[in-house]
């Protein structure tokens, strides 16, 4: 296990609506990776946080944003819900200054858009 | 764009057999390449990874891969299986000049293990 946690577990939301997905980081890491898993499918890179701000990011909408604490923990928003956002969205930390870019991974959350 | 393949999206071996799983990727530059494994119900981790140095890597559970430059390939290998080895496996990579961490999965194969 790592030290990744993630919340909640499941999610089932309608169409349209807006959720928040929480994640915190392994102790002593300061950058947080947001990653949507597909059903039969890779995980696909959302965005990263680093020092609160995003300082990478992925083919995904603006109606995806994030946000970092000052204490490393991370919040994914999705607004305006589509069907196809139904997906498992993982959270991953690490040491930016890691040469290897080692990321440890949560358990995920499971989001289902009615 | 970046691209990671794997070949084989779902294998079945009997315990005691061999495994080879399949990864190339599609990047011009210097990338960091991992393999990671999801077992039923449980979190993405990490099996090994190479990012420079000798290119036969070993990792946990006995599991080893070799990059090959020239064929763009990081291969996964174990020679003996377990009924414990079924899970999901993903091959990544990390481009090294984005200036972020951005990994890059394949699709994943599904390893299924008979005993």
């Amino acid at each position: 296990e790592t030290g990744v946690t993630q919340s909640p577990t499941h999610l089932i939301k309608t169409r349209g609506q807006q959720v928040t997905l929480r994640c915190s980081s392994q102790s002593g890491h300061n950058t947080v990776s947001w990653y949507q898993q597909a059903l039969g499918q890779g995980p696909q890179f959302i965005f990263q946080y680093y020092r609160e701000e995003e300082n990478g990011r992925g083919n995904f909408p603006p109606r995806f944003s994030g946000l970092q604490f000052p204490n490393y923990s991370s919040e994914l928003n999705v607004n305006a819900l589509e069907l196809d956002d139904s997906a498992l969205y993982l959270c991953a930390s690490s040491r930016l200054a890691d040469i290897a870019n080692e990321q440890y991974f949560g358990p995920g959350t499971r989001l289902t858009v009615t | 764009a970046q691209s990671v393949s794997q070949h084989n999206h779902h294998v079945i071996l009997s315990e005691a057999a061999s495994l080879e799983l399949g990864c190339n990727y599609s990047y011009g530059g210097t990338v960091n390449l991992f393999w990671y494994v999801q077992y039923p119900g449980q979190h993405l981790q990490l099996l090994l990874k190479y990012f420079s140095g000798d290119p036969l890597v070993k990792g946990i559970k006995g599991f080893e891969a070799e990059f090959i430059k020239s064929k763009f390939s990081f291969n996964l290998r174990k020679p003996s299986v377990q009924w414990s080895d079924t899970a999901e496996y993903f091959c990544a990579v990390t481009p090294l000049n984005t200036g972020f961490q951005k990994l890059v999965f394949g699709t994943g194969t599904r390893l299924l293990v008979s005993p």
